[in-house]
């Protein structure tokens, strides 16, 4: 099955302790990005990754870190996390990076940050 | 800066109602323009695009026209169902520029 998965799905933390949630795709797909919901805002893009090591700053890139070593890949990376971090975190990918490609999203994953 | 703005909601109609959830966007260049959809404790699906002025897009009785002169991507359904229940997202993609920018969804209540 054509899937985003996205891990752990609910994680509670506390300030300062590094985490990392996992995004992975089987579809072959060049574009990759990450967003955060949170309530009234929508959702607003961290960072994507157009290929194989080859990322960029969305809107709200500040206190996250993303790498793609493998296409299939692009871990989030939280190296100090704060309690504004709080959010639900989604991971989408698409076929290619051009602008009228359908993105295709994972599940979502809940974060807490005491 | 490009943005989108879509009305607030929530949205409650009864079944069978018309449904209409407002888009309009701010964009420097030319846009390709998104309806997701987010049911309960899932992630986004699309449900329809359009890339150009004029185009239409639909899909599951779901309709939106891409106006330049408005700039608006208006949502319309002429008969929503109890499972339309959901939240609604308006989006846009600019060319060149690989950055998407989402609107703050609106949720729609749908009762019997």
């Amino acid at each position: 099955e054509a899937q985003v998965t996205q891990n752990p799905r609910y994680l509670i933390t506390v300030t300062g302790k590094k985490l990392t949630v996992t995004c992975s795709q089987n579809m072959n797909h060049e574009y990759m990005s990450w967003y955060r919901q949170d309530p009234g805002l929508g959702l607003r893009q961290i960072y994507y990754s157009m290929n194989v090591e080859v990322t960029d700053k969305g809107d709200v890139p500040e206190g996250y870190k993303v790498s793609r070593k493998e296409k299939r890949n692009f871990p989030l990376i939280l190296e100090s996390p704060s309690p504004n971090q709080t959010s639900l975190y989604f991971c989408a990918s698409s076929p290619t990076s051009g602008r009228s490609d359908t993105q295709y999203f994972g599940p979502g994953t809940r974060l807490t940050v005491l | 800066g490009d943005s989108v703005t879509q009305m607030e909601g929530p949205v409650t109609l009864s079944e069978e109602a018309f449904l209409t959830i407002n888009c309009t966007y701010t964009a420097t260049g030319y846009p390709s323009l998104f309806w997701y959809v987010q049911y309960p404790g899932e992630g986004l699906q699309l449900l329809l695009k359009a890339t150009k002025a004029d185009d239409k897009g639909s899909n599951k009785g779901f309709e939106a026209t891409y106006r330049k002169e408005t700039t608006s991507f208006h949502l319309e359904k002429g008969s929503v169902q109890v499972s339309d229940s959901a939240v609604y997202f308006c989006a846009l993609s600019l060319r060149g520029f690989n950055k998407f920018y989402f609107g703050s969804g609106t949720k729609l209540n749908v009762k019997p």
